[in-house]
């Protein structure tokens, strides 16, 4: 059971947007920055949304993030076959002192 | 370049030990915090370890808090952990990541291939 929760998977047909959510609590989304990792099949993840809504040089912009409260999501628009990965959301956890993951969000372009 | 390596995963008995290591390069290793996080076959990712710059702030996850100990070397550029009294549910691929902040935690911005590491008799 994660800390973070997320939709187990996800689905969408290219040119589509899709959004993935992540809610959280108090000690973590709730008062700290939210950061989304891609992971493709066989690889390490890739930081690909940091302090909420920021994207690192090199991620396009059809990726973006957005925080409200203890929830987070990440919208992925004009949807393309290379986007099918794993999503996870991360944030820091006060109480738990530590960084706590929310479990991934399979996304799958019909 | 950026570039995290990381060595010493493999077979081990439960009840074991076993050290890894994650030799960095391409930046100032000791400006960095540093991270462990782990992903256990078909699972998601789960964090481990975090150390700061200058191994003032050590915080572990309960998971493994009392038998894994993160330690660093800033002189040689590498990141370690110390795995003991090992179990089936810490069989895993494990990553070492940096920490793209040079103060509070933020976000992991790189990260090594990974090194497996399996737990059973």
């Amino acid at each position: 059971q994660s800390v973070l929760t997320q939709p187990p998977s996800a689905s969408g047909t290219p040119g589509q947007r899709v959004t993935v959510s992540c809610s959280g609590s108090n000690s973590n989304i709730g008062i700290n920055t939210v950061t989304w990792y891609q992971q493709l099949p066989g690889t390490a993840p890739k930081l690909l949304i940091y302090t909420n809504d920021q994207r690192p040089s090199g991620v396009p912009d059809r990726f973006s993030g957005s925080k409200s409260g203890t929830s987070a999501s990440l919208a992925i628009s004009g949807l393309q076959s290379e986007d099918e990965a794993d999503y996870y959301c991360a944030a820091w956890d006060d109480s738990l002192n530590g960084w706590v993951f929310g479990g991934g969000t399979k996304l799958t372009v019909l | 370049e950026v570039q995290l390596v990381e060595s010493g995963g493999g077979l081990v008995r439960p009840g074991g030990s076993l050290r890894l290591s994650c030799a960095a390069s391409g930046f100032t290793f000791s400006t960095y915090s540093m991270n462990w996080v782990r992903q256990a076959p078909g699972k998601g990712l789960e964090w481990v370890s975090t150390i700061s710059r200058w191994s003032t702030y050590i915080y572990h996850a309960d998971s493994v808090k009392g038998r894994f100990t993160v330690s660093r070397d800033n002189a040689k550029n590498s990141l370690y952990l110390q795995m003991n009294s090992l179990r089936a549910e810490d069989t895993a691929v494990y990553y070492c990541s940096r920490d793209r902040s040079l103060g509070d935690p933020s976000a992991f911005d790189y990260w090594g291939q990974g090194t497996l590491v399996t737990v059973s008799s």
